[in-house]
């Protein structure tokens, strides 16, 4: 199953710029992660919010949750080429699992 | 730093070999995985373990099996190899006693089943 779900499916956007990710779940959590994906690699963990927290920042990244609403929300400040690309959000499904969405494809064009 | 390796990061088999993906992990962490991921599909939950020789299946276990030996190894198999099998396989580990629930991912494996 599918909990998180991202939009925009893909953006594209100049260096320089922010970008925005948002990511929508179904069911309550205790916390929330952002990871990345480089194309043809594996998946890098971000940043995780916790239920309790409506923001937070690491470095470039700021990503608020707002749990009345069940979304997330990913920017990216001052985007660079090495910022290109996949974001997925993940939430915890039992035990152990982690639910991912499908990602955002993020490109910077320079 | 966690490290999480697989064996290989491409793999060309063909339709009905029986083929093994592997997966090690350094920071003696309990829990392994196993995904598949698909353009427009995201990333499936194939298997996990959550502990030596222990294994749950995931959401699309049909077609594969896994063996967990040893805490640091997670293998997962392909008993007959068919065509929509070909994908990006990603192995990733956990730590139960971790604070948080950070999965550590493998750099991938794209099999290609002709």
């Amino acid at each position: 199953s599918q909990q998180g779900e991202e939009d925009p499916q893909a953006l594209s956007i100049q260096e320089g710029e922010n970008a925005t990710m948002n990511c929508s779940y179904k069911t309550s959590i205790n916390n929330l992660q952002w990871y990345r994906q480089n194309s043809g690699r594996g998946l890098v963990h971000l940043i995780l919010i916790r239920s309790n927290e409506r923001e937070k920042h690491s470095g470039r990244l700021r990503v608020t949750l707002d749990t009345s609403k069940k979304s997330s929300s990913l920017l990216i400040t001052a985007s660079r080429a090495a910022d290109t690309a996949s974001y997925f959000c993940a939430t915890r499904e039992g035990a152990q699992k982690l639910v991912f969405g499908q990602g955002t494809r993020l490109t910077i064009n320079p | 730093d966690v490290k999480v390796t697989q064996s290989s990061r491409y793999l060309v088999k063909r339709t009905g070999e029986k083929v093994f993906l592997e997966c090690v992990q350094d920071m003696d962490h309990e829990n392994m995985f196993w995904y598949r991921q698909d353009p427009g599909l995201g990333l499936r939950l194939i298997y996990f373990s959550y502990d030596v020789k222990m294994k749950e299946k995931g959401d699309i276990p049909e077609g594969y099996s896994v063996s967990r030996e040893k805490k640091e190894r997670f293998s997962l198999i392909l008993e007959s190899a068919s065509t929509n099998q070909t994908s990006m396989y990603l192995c990733a580990s956990m730590s139960w006693t971790s604070s948080t629930d950070t999965q550590y991912f493998g750099p991938g494996t794209r099999l290609t089943v002709l």
